[in-house]
């Protein structure tokens, strides 16, 4: 099954800094999703993409939709300790379809 | 609360064992999922169900089998435990057509010595 390419693998931050991550596929998907897996803790959803070009937030984390729906963004303003995790983009190419997942990027915010 | 529960959360097995990784869903889901966890690699999915009895190889099936005898419970089987095969293990349920909405157990740490 295909990957989906996520950078950056990793972050190391400040708290308080803003973060950007993104990932990007050589094929199309119709919806777009943005996990976060808390450590110790199964993935859970943060933000569902369903149009080209939509634009989503959810508090402090805001998720885009890519024009060519081959990438997505996420960013993260004002860090805090608890956003500290895995974060995996997720591609799905039909609706009811299984999901691709990214490689992750691993978040480590320094108080 | 929603709960997706998996019976173990730490695993320690010989090569060459049957391994039994558990799962149970409470939110009536018609669809339940196995991926395995690699640093580096994300989530790979190993097999899923979308109904009793019912189930489908995902992108790694290689080493393992699936059981879907009860709507709330999805089996993931390791017919003989190979090192190669320590890893996280992660079970997801979905409501039928909700793909993208998935709800994920805390995962099962599964160490084959």
């Amino acid at each position: 099954g295909q990957q989906l390419n996520q950078s950056p693998q990793s972050m190391f931050i400040q708290e308080g800094e803003d973060v950007s991550m993104n990932c990007t596929s050589s094929s199309i998907f119709n919806t777009w999703l943005w996990y976060k897996q808390d450590p110790g803790e199964g993935p859970v959803l943060l933000i569902a993409l369903y149009k080209a070009g939509e634009l989503t937030s959810n508090g402090r984390l805001t998720a885009q939709f890519g024009i060519t729906r081959k990438d997505s963004f996420l960013n993260i303003s004002a860090s805090i300790p608890s956003d500290v995790g895995i974060y995996f983009c997720a591609g799905q190419r039909t609706s009811g379809s299984r999901l691709t997942f990214g490689e992750g990027t691993q978040l480590t915010v320094n108080p | 609360d929603v709960k997706v529960t998996q019976s173990s959360r730490y695993l320690v097995k010989r090569t060459g064992e049957k391994v039994f990784l558990e799962c149970v869903q409470d939110m009536d889901h018609e669809n339940m999922f196995w991926y395995r966890q690699d640093p580096g690699l994300g989530l790979r999915l190993i097999y899923f169900s979308y109904d009793v009895k019912m189930k489908e190889k995902g992108d790694i099936p290689e080493g393992y089998s699936v059981s879907r005898e009860k709507k709330e419970r999805f089996s993931l089987i390791l017919e003989s435990a190979s090192t190669n095969q320590t890893s996280m293990y992660l079970c997801a349920s979905s409501i039928q057509g909700l793909n993208e909405k998935l709800f994920f157990g805390s995962g099962t740490q599964l160490s084959v010595l």
